[in-house]
């Protein structure tokens, strides 16, 4: 069945570690997206894909980055810099051009202890 | 029960009633509109969507109604289950921003059984 894999469910972090949450699509979607849920919030936008080797910064940039070195993958690293990272990460796919919602993956919980 | 949306409130309904979720949309150039559902730890579920060229769609237990004149959009569920509790997202679209969805904050449906 086709659809988009998040690793880990559950990760813990120590404070000043990176930590790589990974996204993996076999949908052949060309756009990937990566956004985070605070308790009782809505979603906000990291970072989003278009096409591979290609990648722009959403609202919510600072602290992040990621690559897209293969078109299924879309890897997100949460660094030292983001000042507070605990929360629930969630990756989604879609084709682009017309009007198509997102497919998105079970999300990453990430906590720092 | 009708609730306002972009402010994660709480609507909280009997079993078997009918809820109506509302979303007052941010921009007049949007033309797609989509429905989200977010189960407690899980990724949003696409429920529906629609055209600004329509004006209601129906699917299984559900109908979106969309007013373009006052920028609103509207989620009924027919005969709400307890299956149904969840926060819905309403979410939005245009051709100048590359196809991002622009996302309403929530609201938190509770089925009372």
């Amino acid at each position: 069945d086709g659809g988009i894999t998040q690793s880990p469910k559950y990760l813990f972090r120590k404070e000043g570690q990176n930590v790589t949450l990974s996204c993996e699509q076999n949908l052949n979607h060309d756009a990937m997206y990566w956004y985070r849920q605070d308790p009782g919030q809505g979603l906000r936008l990291i970072y989003y894909s278009q096409i591979v080797n290609d990648f722009q910064k959403g609202d919510i940039a600072e602290g992040y980055s990621v690559s897209r070195e293969k078109k299924e993958s879309f890897p997100l690293t949460v660094t030292s810099a983001q000042k507070n990272p605990t929360a629930f990460y969630l990756c989604a796919s879609s084709p682009t051009g017309a009007n198509y919602g997102y497919t998105f993956g079970s999300g990453t919980r990430l906590t720092v202890v | 029960g009708e609730s306002v949306g972009l402010h994660l409130p709480t609507l909280s309904v009997q079993e078997g009633d009918n809820s109506i979720i509302n979303c007052a949309y941010s921009n007049s150039a949007s033309d797609y509109f989509i429905w989200y559902k977010q189960e407690s730890g899980k990724g949003p579920q696409f429920i529906i969507d629609i055209r600004s060229n329509m004006d209601k769609r129906q699917g299984q237990r559900v109908t979106v109604l969309l007013n373009k004149t006052v920028k609103h959009l509207s989620l009924q569920i027919a005969a709400t289950q307890p299956g149904d509790s969840a926060v819905y997202f309403c979410a939005e679209t245009y051709a100048g921003n590359n196809r991002k969805l622009i996302w309403g904050l929530g609201t938190s449906l509770a089925v009372n059984p």
